[in-house]
């Protein structure tokens, strides 16, 4: 069974300019977690998806964004991207969110310069 | 801001020795405590995770304690290995979704 796939590994991006990061979750997991990972900040919730709706959001700036498309998979958008933007993006999927065991990918290292 | 207060930030053991982690919580509507494992260049996986409803867990050489009363719970590594160093996170979510709350974070690492 294929786990949590999160694509681009790695990305470097200059302040100001957008981004957007890619996550296939479990397949039959329909709710999507993203989350940031920094040294000081440790690990933050960003959103949650289920079915297609934002059930769930973190305290973050309107700058973040997601979507969920009918397969599950799951996008999130940073724009107008700043150097504290820069940080390990992880997805967590679970089968329906009502904390049932959530499984992370690997995450995305976005480095903005 | 509903918190996680997780210590010590870091923990060195001998190899076979006993390694203990605490988290404390503020929010009583939290409901599902899981703990997770996470390896340099790696997302965090879920070791194992305990409801109030239960005092202790068990998984091979891992258990959870919880302290409903205390709002406490902790993770005790049995025969502690040197595989075993990594980074550990408690987290505590409530029932209506799947949002982590995550302590600080515990780097623990194993001497052989």
């Amino acid at each position: 069974k294929a786990g949590v796939t999160q694509t681009p590994r790695y990305l470097i991006k200059t302040r100001g300019q957008q981004v957007t990061l890619s996550c296939s979750p479990i397949s039959g997991h329909r709710s999507v977690s993203w989350y940031q990972q920094t040294p000081g900040q440790g690990l933050q919730f960003l959103f949650e998806y289920f079915s297609e709706t934002q059930r769930n959001k973190g305290n973050f700036p309107g700058r973040f964004s997601g979507r969920q498309f009918s397969n599950s998979r799951s996008e999130m958008n940073v724009s107008t991207l700043e150097l504290g933007d820069s940080a390990l993006y992880l997805c967590a999927s679970s089968v329906d969110g009502s904390n049932t065991e959530a499984f992370f990918g690997q995450g995305t290292r976005l480095t903005v310069v | 801001q509903q918190q996680v207060k997780q210590s010590p930030q870091s923990l060195i053991v001998q190899k076979g020795g006993i390694s203990i982690i605490n988290c404390a919580y503020e929010n009583t509507a939290f409901d599902y405590f899981p703990w997770y494992q996470q390896f340099p260049g790696k997302g965090p996986a879920l070791l194992i995770a305990i409801r109030p409803d239960v005092s202790e867990k068990k998984e091979g050489r891992f258990t959870i304690s919880f302290n409903k009363s205390a709002k406490q719970f902790s993770l005790h590594i049995m025969d502690s290995q040197p595989g075993d160093s990594a980074t550990y996170f408690c987290a505590a979510s409530i029932s209506t979704g799947n949002m982590l709350t995550f302590g600080g974070g515990t780097r623990l690492m194993v001497k052989p």
